[in-house]
């Protein structure tokens, strides 16, 4: 089993609508958590950075964390054709180099 | 600016040829990294380094070689004993390890024809 799980894609939504990018983890050690957006042929963009348990709002993107559950998610409101992307969620454990990356979630806003 | 500048963006390699790809940063960061991305496997830890003069290998090291004799510096060789180095390559940052939060560069893309 991958530390971390991320469904691939891709996800077609059309414009306007909430999106809903998630990841699973095993390591309850993780206590870093980001998203990453990456366009074709770049380097990742952070999104949102969340330490710890709960939510974090930034604009249109919210990142949730569920430690219980080992998951969190992105929420992406009012999805534009500019969001279309891969997302990778990624996680670290505090005083360590380590970061594990999800594979990413390709996503597609329709116009 | 402040930023991570990564050099050539592509890159064309015969077989047998060693190359080296250039990450530099003027965001006085203490650690750099090197990831491979490849479709559908995510980012993998080829060499990291949390010093100068300090370097550690990642999950996937073989076939490369780094150096960091600067902090803003940190090239990676991808050498001919590489078997598989079609990729995209990317160059990392963070300010220190109790903040977790991980910069990029925009990637090298590296093709052996």
């Amino acid at each position: 089993q991958k530390e971390v799980e991320q469904d691939p894609g891709p996800l077609s939504v059309p414009e306007g609508a909430i999106v809903s990018l998630n990841c699973t983890y095993s390591n309850s050690a993780f206590q870093y958590f980001m998203w990453y957006r990456q366009y074709s042929r770049k380097g990742p963009e952070l999104l949102m950075y969340t330490y710890s348990s709960g939510n974090k709002e930034d604009g249109r993107f919210t990142a949730q964390v569920d430690k219980s559950s080992k998951y969190i998610s992105l929420f992406i409101r009012d999805s534009q054709p500019s969001d279309s992307a891969t997302y990778l969620c990624a996680m670290s454990v505090t005083g360590t180099y380590k970061y594990i990356f999800g594979t990413g979630t390709r996503l597609k806003v329709l116009a | 600016d402040g930023g991570i500048t990564q050099s050539p963006k592509y890159l064309f390699r015969k077989e047998g040829q060693n190359v080296t790809l250039s990450c530099e940063q003027n965001l006085n960061h203490d650690a750099m990294y090197w990831y491979r991305q490849d479709p559908g496997q995510g980012l993998r830890l080829i060499y990291y380094s949390q010093i100068v003069n300090d370097f550690q290998k990642g999950d996937i090291a073989e076939g490369y070689s780094v150096s960091r004799e600067k902090k803003e510096s940190f090239p990676l060789t991808v050498t001919s004993a590489q078997k598989n180095p079609t990729a995209f390559y990317l160059c990392a940052t963070y300010r220190d390890v109790n903040t977790g939060e991980l910069f990029f560069g925009e990637g090298s893309r590296l093709t052996v024809l």
